[in-house]
């Protein structure tokens, strides 16, 4: 079965500082995508950042960027130049290989909160 | 262009009661999924639906079930709701590629009293 891990439930960053948020996943399938997704106290939730387990370079958009590590099956999360507006909580997702595409695995979460 | 759209956004039942919720994906996307997330948690799915058909099923019980219409907007049912079905209930639409991401909307929060 696959399991996402988020060992951290709440962190703290200073505006302007850069923040890493951890995730740790299980499968033994050898295909595999992995997301991030941020949840606001609103309630939606917003896509940040893919990953394939076969891709070659670590992805990134913008102020994220994914430290892909596939021997440490770990996938963490990197904001850099933290705003106000990043406050929420985070999400590390996988989709298992085999299914068509689509069951998103979630993790607990981590609460993120960007201090002035 | 639209984003994922559900109804209603809040809801309130009491226990033993049925209730349907909506989903219309974004223009394109074939596959919807339906996701529980009960307050602290992460998302748990429930249902995958690619054009009309069930592929996938989380572990859910019978009194969940759903369906998918051929424009390719979706319900969700739970029936004989018990006061664990308190949850936010999110949707997300994608289009095809293993490389494409879940866009979610803003869901439906059902409350059970």
């Amino acid at each position: 079965a696959q399991k996402i891990t988020q060992t951290q439930p709440g962190m703290f960053v200073q505006e302007k500082e850069a923040v890493t948020l951890d995730c740790t996943y299980d499968t033994s399938d050898p295909s595999y995508g992995l997301f991030w997704y941020k949840q606001p106290s609103s309630g939606e939730m917003i896509f940040l950042i893919y990953q394939g387990s076969y891709d070659q370079q670590n992805a990134t958009e913008g102020r994220y960027s994914l430290n892909f590590q596939k021997a440490r099956k770990s996938a963490n999360l990197v904001i850099s130049a933290s705003q106000l507006g990043d406050s929420a909580m985070y999400f590390c997702a996988m989709r298992p290989t085999g299914e068509y595409g689509n069951k998103l695995v979630f993790g607990a979460g981590t609460i993120l909160r960007v201090k002035s | 262009d639209a984003g994922v759209t559900q109804s209603p956004t809040h809801l309130i039942k009491t226990r033993g009661q049925q209730v349907t919720l909506r989903c219309s994906p974004i223009s394109g996307h074939k596959s919807v999924s339906w996701y529980q997330q009960v307050l602290g948690q992460g998302p748990q799915f429930i249902f995958q639906y690619y054009e009309k058909e069930e592929r996938g099923r989380g572990n859910f019980p019978d009194r969940f079930s759903a369906r998918q219409f051929p424009n390719y907007s979706s319900e969700l049912n739970v029936n004989a709701l018990l006061l664990g079905d308190s949850a936010l209930y999110l949707c997300a639409s994608s289009g095809q590629g293993r490389n494409q991401p879940q866009h979610f909307g803003d869901g439906t929060r059902l409350s059970i009293l």
